[in-house]
């Protein structure tokens, strides 16, 4: 079955780095794009970043892009959020997100569990 | 592109009906609209993409309907289990999601 799993949260300091992962198993890594989506405690979701099947297509919310990079080791089948220069708004539950091209159908269709990153002094 | 949802709270019984509302501040391909339940503490949970059609296993009392600005996601009668937040997302760079719509037990 299709599992994802994320790991590498943590407390840390405003201004430091932290490399989030999320581990694919039971599908075909390699055919589907990945995002990375996150939480803020008691709020909404957020759209943070996604990346092709193939690695090449990267896109980045505005909150990030220059912060944060996204790629994935199609090998170890492995998605990757590197976060620098983190803030206190970045505090949240980074969820990775399996995106599904069905038909003219584009969605989310499975999600892992979470890990949770607070930027704090 | 913004997604508004509303109510921010929906106060009803088991085996009311809900109705959620999803707004775009433009039109949007209703093929990249997509609904999801998410439970405190869980990630977020499929529902409805394309606008309308149902995940697999979905019980048929949700229903999502609408195009072009308007999206609503009904669910005919409440159960248990269907007291969460829900939120609409629009699949598209730059990908959006509405602020969701917390359903609650009056």
């Amino acid at each position: 079955q299709v599992q994802l799993v994320e790991s590498g949260g943590g407390v840390v300091q405003p201004g430091a780095s932290l490399r989030l992962s999320c581990v694919a198993s039971g599908f075909t890594f390699n055919t589907y794009g990945m995002h990375w989506v996150r939480q803020a405690p008691g709020r909404g979701l957020e759209w943070v970043a996604g990346v092709s099947n193939d690695g090449i297509k990267k896109y980045y919310a505005d909150s990030v892009g220059g912060r944060f990079t996204t790629s994935r080791d199609n090998y170890r089948e492995t998605l990757y959020l590197q976060m620098n220069g983190l803030r206190a708004e970045d505090t949240a539950t980074y969820y990775c997100a399996r995106t599904r091209w069905l038909d003219d159908y584009r969605f989310y269709d499975y999600w892992g569990q979470g890990t949770l990153v607070t930027v704090s002094s | 592109i913004v997604l508004t949802q509303s109510p921010g709270t929906l106060s009803l019984s088991p085996g009311e009906r809900a109705t959620l509302s999803c707004r775009a501040s433009q039109t949007i391909n209703s093929n990249y609209l997509v609904w999801y339940q998410q439970k405190p503490g869980q990630a977020p949970r499929l529902l409805i993409y394309g606008a309308s059609t149902r995940a697999a296993g979905l019980p048929d009392r949700f229903t999502g309907s609408g195009s072009e600005t308007d999206f609503t996601l009904t669910i005919s009668r409440l159960e248990p289990e269907d007291f969460a937040v829900y939120y609409c997302l629009h699949y598209d760079n730059p990908w959006t999601f509405g602020q969701g719509t917390k359903v609650e037990i009056k």
